[in-house]
């Protein structure tokens, strides 16, 4: 079957630095991308990896390993308005994307 | 930056009723038109891939006759709920690929709640 893993939720102060991991098992691969959703939101895209190596966009960067089969998103100096939902999604060819269930990001004051 | 347009927002709609959703890319031709389905705090299902002009792909599981898609035009796809019962009840997503910017990044419709009475 196809799967991404990624924890259920992650809690870290203001100013911190958090790591969210994802891991991927899927018949195919074209890139990993990242969505960022706000409780009641749509998801809105993050990044997107489709070479290892890592992309800086800001205060938010993203990894991938594709021999590792992962890749993780990295949130710096953490605010408020970063508490969120962030889902890693594999890109697997066939015009469909995979989704992971997502973690749940709580940043405490 | 590309932007996707959802319509209506929230719904309430009595059982048996049928109901639709229409997704639009405003400033791009989607090649691609996704439709999702997300319960509270769980993440996004697909429900069907849809492209402009042929039949919408649907995941297993879905049954098409009971939602309707159609991607009539490049920027613009439509799904009908079709006799809705409470257990349809949830939140509907769509989304849309094929930006020249970014063909790989999936922009977001806002969402339709879906409250089926």
């Amino acid at each position: 079957g196809q799967s991404l893993e990624q924890p259920s939720e992650v809690t870290a102060v203001e100013g911190a630095i958090v790591q969210i991991n994802c891991t991927y098992q899927t018949s195919g691969f074209y890139g990993l991308s990242w969505y960022q959703q706000h409780d009641g939101g749509a998801p809105t895209f993050l990044s997107y990896n489709a070479l290892d190596g890592l992309e800086e966009t800001g205060r938010f960067s993203s990894f991938l390993s594709r021999s590792d089969s992962y890749g993780y998103l990295l949130l710096q100096e953490l605010q408020m308005k970063d508490s969120a939902s962030y889902f890693c999604a594999v890109e697997n060819g066939g015009f469909k994307t995979i989704f992971g269930a997502g973690t749940r990001l709580f940043v405490k004051a | 930056g590309a932007v996707v347009s959802q319509h209506p927002s929230w719904v309430i709609c009595k059982s048996g009723t049928s109901v639709k959703i229409e997704c639009r890319s405003l400033d791009f031709q989607a090649t691609t038109m996704f439709w999702y389905r997300q319960f509270p705090k769980q993440s996004l299902m697909l429900m069907a891939t849809s492209n402009e002009g042929s039949k919408a792909t649907y995941e297993q599981g879905v049954e098409k006759d009971k939602f309707l898609i159609n991607h009539a035009s490049l920027t613009l796809s439509t799904l009908t709920v079709t006799s809705a019962h409470p257990e349809d009840s949830s939140f509907y997503i769509c989304s849309a690929s094929g930006s020249q910017e970014a063909k790989n990044i999936q922009y977001f419709g806002a969402g339709t709640r879906l409250s089926v009475l």
